[in-house]
């Protein structure tokens, strides 16, 4: 069975501070996709990133970067320079090799505070 | 915009009555999803479809069913509906059937009211 545990159910800080959430997982498949949705308030879930089991660089995107190790089953996720706007709440999700649905861990309830 | 539409944005509606949720994927997405999220049991996979077939199955209770459409857009039938059977349901669409090179788009989602 594959699990995915978001730790942390809620971070709050302030504006402009650095922030990482953090994401663990566990699967048997040698091959596996990792995923970060974003759900503001609003209620849509927001694609930011997919990374597969097979590619361990890390990944920056603006604010944003994902740091994979597969030594220690981790995916997280680190918003650099926090803004008001980055409030939300943050899913860390795995797919197997063989299946297609996701599974998704908790979520980190994340509070910029301005 | 995900380019992903989910019909109604909401609906109230009693035990045990039959509801039916629409979805229509992104253009040129062959592959739908449906998914279940409450405060109880968190975001749950319920079912894939592939261009007109079933796919995968999640944690689908019997009451529900689902169908995929010659036009690609989805249904999701929830009867005998519980209380326990509020939620927001998503639909997603993703190009390829395993997505192993896509990536899955959400709905805004439908939020179920049972009373």
């Amino acid at each position: 069975a594959q699990k995915v545990t978001q730790a942390q159910t809620e971070i709050s800080v302030v504006e402009k501070e650095d922030v990482t959430l953090d994401c663990v997982y566990e699967t048997r498949d040698t091959t596996y996709y990792l995923f970060w949705y974003k759900q503001p308030p609003s209620g849509e879930l927001v694609f930011l990133i997919r990374r597969n089991s097979f590619d361990e660089q890390n990944e920056i995107s603006g604010r944003y970067s994902w740091n994979f190790q597969k030594s220690t089953s981790s995916f997280n996720f680190t918003i650099t320079a926090s803004q008001v706007v980055d409030s939300a709440v943050y899913f860390c999700a795995l797919r197997g090799g063989g299946a297609d649905g996701l599974t998704f861990g908790k979520g980190t309830h994340l509070i910029i505070q301005p | 915009d995900s380019g992903v539409t989910q019909t109604p944005k909401h609906l109230i509606t009693a035990t045990g009555q039959r509801v039916t949720l629409r979805c229509s994927p992104r253009s040129g997405d062959l592959s739908v999803y449906w998914y279940q999220q409450s405060l109880d049991q968190g975001l749950q996979f319920l079912i894939q479809y592939y261009n007109g077939e079933e796919r995968a199955k999640g944690n689908i209770l019997e009451r529900f069913s689902a169908q995929q459409f010659p036009d690609l857009h989805s249904e999701l039938n929830l009867s005998s509906l519980e209380l326990g059977d509020s939620a927001l349901y998503f639909c997603a669409s993703s190009a390829h059937p395993r997505g192993s090179v896509s990536e899955q788009y959400f709905g805004p989602g439908t939020r179920l009211t049972v009373t």
